[in-house]
């Protein structure tokens, strides 16, 4: 099935750096979302994009939706301690059988205090 | 409002031993999902339900039956544990199906089968 290449696996950054994730996928999707986990905790929407080239901001962070439709990335400005967790990525693939979700593996974010 | 909440938190089972987990939600939506979440493999779909009495399956579906009596709920049941079912599950729910569709998920279950 379709699989989403999700990078870093995981990183580590100093407080009040910039932080960038992507993804990417070898076949177009119509939606991207993104998630945040906190440890034992349900993933929690952070960013919903629908449109090709579309570009959304929720506070510090800002996510794009890819012109080429295979992409994403999320940009985290200024990171602070509580911006630890594990963001995921997920896609919709166009009509199918199903259209569901399909999740990347998550980058897991540590912060230096 | 409790958004999605699933029941139990932890459980503990014995190799072949059966249970069920609840998952409830009160924001009247008609799609619910059962997804697994293992180390370093991200969230896998293991059966879904577009509405009441209806359900299909997912990605990852063997070893488990769901159901979907009432519209608020959705059940996922191991009918006989294995090792390998060790997991964490989310349930998760949305409006219907369209463009801006998003899933709420719930806290989760945490599973070890031993």
């Amino acid at each position: 099935g379709q699989q989403l290449n999700q990078s870093p696996q995981s990183m580590f950054i100093q407080e009040g750096e910039d932080v960038s994730m992507n993804c990417t996928s070898s076949s177009i999707f119509n939606t991207w979302l993104w998630y945040k986990q906190d440890p034992g905790e349900g993933p929690v929407l952070l960013i919903a994009l629908y449109k090709a080239g579309e570009l959304t901001s929720n506070g510090r962070l800002t996510a794009q939706f890819g012109i080429t439709r295979k992409d994403s990335f999320l940009n985290i400005s200024a990171s602070i301690p509580s911006d630890v967790g594990i963001y995921f990525c997920a896609g919709r693939p166009p009509g199918g059988s199903q259209g569901n979700l399909i999740f990347g593996k998550g980058t897991k974010l540590s912060v230096k205090p | 409002n409790a958004g999605v909440t699933q029941t139990p938190k932890f459980r503990v089972l014995k190799t072949g031993q059966s249970m069920t987990l609840l998952c409830a939600q009160d924001m009247n939506h008609e799609y619910m999902y059962w997804y697994r979440q293992d180390p370093g493999m991200g969230l896998r779909l293991i059966h879904y339900s577009v509405g009441e009495g209806t359900t299909a399956k997912g990605e990852v579906p063997d070893g488990y039956n769901v159901s979907r009596l009432k519209k608020q709920n959705f059940l996922l049941g191991l009918e006989s544990a294995a090792p390998s079912q060790t997991s964490v599950y989310f349930c998760a729910s949305s409006y219907r199906r369209q463009v801006q569709e998003t899933q709420y998920f719930g806290p989760g279950t945490r599973l070890l089968v031993l």
